[in-house]
């Protein structure tokens, strides 16, 4: 079964932290993308890589920044972490052209306190 | 701008068939997706559409007019267990440079009633 693994499901992290957000995929996916999930704001996009070491900005990138060593795994972090950043984060993959779209993780509740 | 509207709620029987809308206008366009999303869950897969017309997936169908910008998920004989979010999303090729960004409207959470 395809999958695609985020490391924490609920994360409790104090102002200021600097907070890593892991997303690993088995499909040999060359497009990984971040989201976060709000309340009347559905899915934004953070930030998406479309292969190793590369990476572009989504619509709500400030405060964020990404990392791609390697084609399996992507990384979020939060530099300096803030109570506004508290939310259901989503990692997501895909094959170029996949009929299918994003297989999505199964989500991180980070609360920034 | 790229904009994709849906009902924010809809309450439904069991049993009964339920028609969720759903119009986009985006700069581009290759495909309509449906994702269903039970609270606390990530999305999962429902459907795509890339040409005009109706797809049927067991219970649930989900039709394109890609001239009127336009979409809707037909869910039938609803079961308890279809309570949950249903989000359609536009995969749109100019928003990235692999053409594979989705851009998701807000959700409709359905509550199905006994």
């Amino acid at each position: 079964d395809v999958k695609v693994t985020q490391s924490s499901r609920y994360l409790v992290k104090r102002t200021g932290e600097k907070v890593f957000l892991e997303c690993v995929q088995d499909m040999d996916h060359e497009n990984m993308f971040w989201y976060r999930q709000d309340p009347g704001l559905g899915l934004r996009l953070i930030y998406f890589s479309y292969d190793v070491k590369m990476k572009e900005k989504g619509d709500i990138p400030e405060g964020y920044s990404v990392s791609r060593e390697k084609k399996e795994r992507f990384s979020l972090i939060l530099e300096s972490a803030s109570t506004n950043q508290t939310s259901m984060y989503l990692c997501a993959s895909t094959e170029t052209g996949q009929v299918n779209g994003y297989t999505f993780g199964s989500g991180t509740r980070l609360t920034v306190v | 701008g790229q904009n994709i509207d849906q009902p924010t709620e809809m309450t439904a029987t069991e049993g009964a068939i339920v028609q969720i809308n759903c119009t986009y206008q985006t700069s581009g366009f290759n495909g309509l997706f449906w994702y269903q999303q039970h609270a606390g869950e990530a999305p999962t897969f429902l459907s795509y559409n890339v040409l005009d017309g109706l797809e049927e997936k067991g219970r649930f169908s989900s039709f394109l007019s890609r001239s009127k910008g336009y979409s809707y998920l037909l869910l039938k004989e609803l079961q308890m267990k279809d309570s949950a979010s249903y989000l359609c999303a536009v995969r749109d090729p100019t928003e990235n440079q692999a053409g594979t960004a989705l851009i998701f409207g807000k959700g409709t959470t359905l509550s199905v009633s006994s």
